[in-house]
């Protein structure tokens, strides 16, 4: 079955720290969005790429890096610069055109202790 | 900039019809999206609108006015496992790709 793969599901950083989150597709879908939720809140964009090789920053993507080196993979890199990573992270990925709907991975939770 | 709004939180009752509105401003449109997320889960795909009218799917149904700005998802015949939130989203025409733009959603409880 396609679908999408987030891991891992619960992440613990300590302050200073880098951390990478992992999203893999096997949708075949062009184009592949990462968003943070925080509690009671939106989906805000932090990155996006609708291209191998090529990305944009949402609007939120201070302390926060990507890379697209292949279709099926997109990881997040929280860096030390972003102040308050703890929250929910979910990878999506949709086809690149204006009427598919956006597949969802199952999220990571991020925590800094 | 792009911004919705949507009513922070909705109750009802098992059996019940409820309406989640959603007025939006974006600099383009391509369509109204509507998405059920259930606590700490993914959000699923419920809607899309990329005309004026009603999209009917199963329970739920989703209508948009463009010269309004505005849209809803009706949900009928209300239950218990319809407890979650909702976003609306529209797709900023900016680029080709077609980013979302999400709600805050609406946290919608249904009562026995």
């Amino acid at each position: 079955d396609g679908g999408i793969t987030q891991s891992p599901k619960y992440l613990f950083r300590k302050e200073g720290q880098n951390v990478t989150l992992s999203c893999e597709q096997n949708l075949n879908h062009d184009a592949m969005y990462w968003y943070r939720q925080d509690p009671g809140q939106g989906l805000r964009l932090i990155y996006y790429s609708q291209i191998v090789n090529d990305f944009q920053k949402g609007d939120i993507a201070e302390g926060y890096s990507v890379s697209r080196e292949k279709k099926e993979s997109f990881p997040l890199t929280v860096t030390s610069a972003q102040k308050n990573p703890t929250a929910f992270y979910l990878c999506a990925s949709s086809p690149v055109d204006r009427e598919g709907g956006y597949t969802f991975g199952s999220g990571t939770r991020l925590t800094v202790v | 900039g792009q911004s919705l709004e949507q009513p922070s939180e909705v109750t009802a009752v098992e059996g019940a019809i409820v309406q989640i509105n959603c007025t939006y401003q974006t600099s383009g449109f391509y369509g109204l999206s509507w998405y059920q997320q259930h606590d700490g889960g993914a959000p699923t795909f419920l809607s899309y609108n990329g005309l004026d009218g009603l999209e009917e799917t199963g329970r739920f149904s989703s209508f948009l006015s463009r010269s309004d700005s505005y849209g809803y998802l009706l949900l009928q015949e209300l239950q218990m496992k319809d407890s979650a939130s909702y976003f609306c989203a529209v797709r900023d025409r900016s680029n080709q790709g077609g980013k979302l733009i999400f709600g805050q959603g609406t946290e919608l409880s249904v009562k026995p």
